[in-house]
């Protein structure tokens, strides 16, 4: 198994330019996540799909912070526009069928997308 | 919002010692896992507690629960230099609600 793949794995960007963050969750698996980690606030869940459909994006920060997963071997996390404070390392996730809340699944966590807002 | 909180946030200690994090959590849970990060990973996760169990092994790990107090603690025994990594504590809310993540504890091995 591949594993979730995320791309790209580091990005450096100007302050005001948009920038996407590619996910590709391990199939069969219809939870996918996208999660920010700083040292500051820790690992923090800013939104979740369960079989491509929004569950809850609570945890998304701003209006300039989207996400879509337009089918079930992709989802993308877009910052428009982008700002220094947005400096972060951002990981996607996927959990297999049935509820990982009461079944407890594993989560199984990609390797990151480093992005560096200047 | 962390609803697990890692203790202490930094150990270090020899090769060959026990290592032993702490995770205390505020609400009622369905289980609680750890999960380790190396330095420039994603997290992998290690073991899983659910609320009905007060320890659980895996191989050279120990997981405690204890509900009352809501913490537990995760032990690592003969600890070696691979060992170096943080550590995460992670829970699962009864209702529907996904995996909490604490800050961790950065445990430092050293040969």
């Amino acid at each position: 198994d591949a594993g979730v793949i995320q791309s790209p794995r580091h990005e450096v960007t100007e302050m005001g330019q948009e920038v996407t963050l590619r996910c590709k969750p391990i199939s069969g698996h219809d939870y996918l996540f996208w999660y920010r980690q700083t040292m500051m606030r820790g690992l923090e869940l800013l939104i979740y799909f369960n079989n491509n459909v929004p569950i809850d994006d609570s945890g998304m920060p701003e209006d300039r912070f989207s996400a879509k997963m337009p089918n079930a071997s992709f989802s993308t996390l877009k910052i428009q526009p982008s700002e220094p404070r947005d400096s972060a390392v951002y990981f996607c996730a996927s959990s297999k069928p049935g509820a990982p809340i009461r079944s407890g699944n594993t989560i199984y966590f990609g390797e990151g997308s480093w992005l560096t807002v200047v | 919002s962390q609803q697990g909180e890692e203790d202490p946030q930094a150990l270090s200690i020899q090769e060959g010692e026990n290592a032993t994090m702490n995770c205390s959590y505020k609400t009622s849970i369905n289980n609680l896992q750890w999960y380790r990060q190396n330095s420039g990973r994603g997290l992998v996760h290690l073991i899983l507690i659910r609320s009905n169990e007060r320890e659980k092994h895996s191989g050279r790990l120990r997981v405690t629960l204890d509900t009352s107090k809501k913490s537990s603690s995760l032990l690592i025994t003969a600890s070696r230099a691979a060992d170096t990594a943080s550590y995460f504590c992670a829970t699962v809310l009864s209702g529907n609600t996904p995996l909490v993540f604490g800050k961790g504890t950065r445990l430092s091995v050293i040969a």
